[in-house]
């Protein structure tokens, strides 16, 4: 069945420096991409989100970038502070009027100040 | 603008017992969806609502679950009898048919 593998798992990095985390996902056919954030005690918050028919996406301090080809995608923050301290939530989907997505088992990011 | 809002934030009950689960939607949503992370695993779909109708529920876990969206407004999640397996946080999301999905702050759901 359709699947997204995310990796690692737990990630931490001194403030300032970048995070990235990398997704792979199954289904070919899958041609949108989300990325959340969950802050404790909070829901998913959408933070980006690319489709395939782009390579890369920028907002800021954070970037996605989608490989359709090997079918990987990865987010990219720069410049980390600790309030980027969350779990990080990848998920493909295909958009045909509905979003039914399938995550990622989730990462685990520390800024460490 | 209210984002999505569930009730409650938390639920202990008993194994046996139900518990109705609520999500209102962003207004104007017509898609609705409720999802499930269970033991810090993955967050799976459950079902997809379009309006009042279900357009899937292909990942609803079994029939002690049922999920209603009367009016096409808020949605309910009611689970009867409760297992221990339930536990879990629940999700409810909502989105218009060009943009991403919205989600809730959950329902943490603990069956003892």
């Amino acid at each position: 069945g359709e699947n997204v593998e995310q990796h690692p798992s737990t990630l931490s990095v001194q403030e300032g420096d970048s995070a990235v985390i990398k997704c792979t996902y199954s289904d070919s056919a899958s041609n949108y991409f989300p990325w959340y954030k969950q802050e404790l005690g909070k829901g998913p918050q959408l933070i980006i989100d690319i489709r395939s028919n782009v390579g890369e996406k920028k907002d800021q301090r954070i970037a996605v970038t989608l490989n359709k080809t090997a079918k990987h995608f990865s987010l990219h923050i720069t410049e980390t502070q600790p309030e980027d301290s969350a779990v990080y939530f990848c998920a493909a989907t295909l958009t045909s009027g509905t979003y039914k997505y399938i995550f990622g088992t989730g990462t685990r990011l520390k800024v460490l100040a | 603008e209210a984002g999505v809002t569930q009730f409650p934030s938390h639920s202990v009950i008993e194994k046996g017992q139900t518990v109705t689960l609520r999500c209102d939607p962003i207004s104007g949503h017509d898609n609705l969806y409720w999802y499930r992370r269970v033991m810090g695993k993955e967050i799976k779909f459950l079902l997809h609502f379009v309006k009042e109708s279900k357009q899937d529920e292909s990942g609803m876990p079994n029939n002690r679950f049922l999920a209603e969206r009367t009016g096409g407004t808020y949605s309910t999640l009611k689970v009867q009898p409760a297992e221990l397996e339930d536990s879990g946080v629940y999700f409810c999301a909502s989105s218009q048919e060009w943009g991403g999905a919205f989600f809730g702050q959950g329902t943490r759901l603990t069956v003892v």
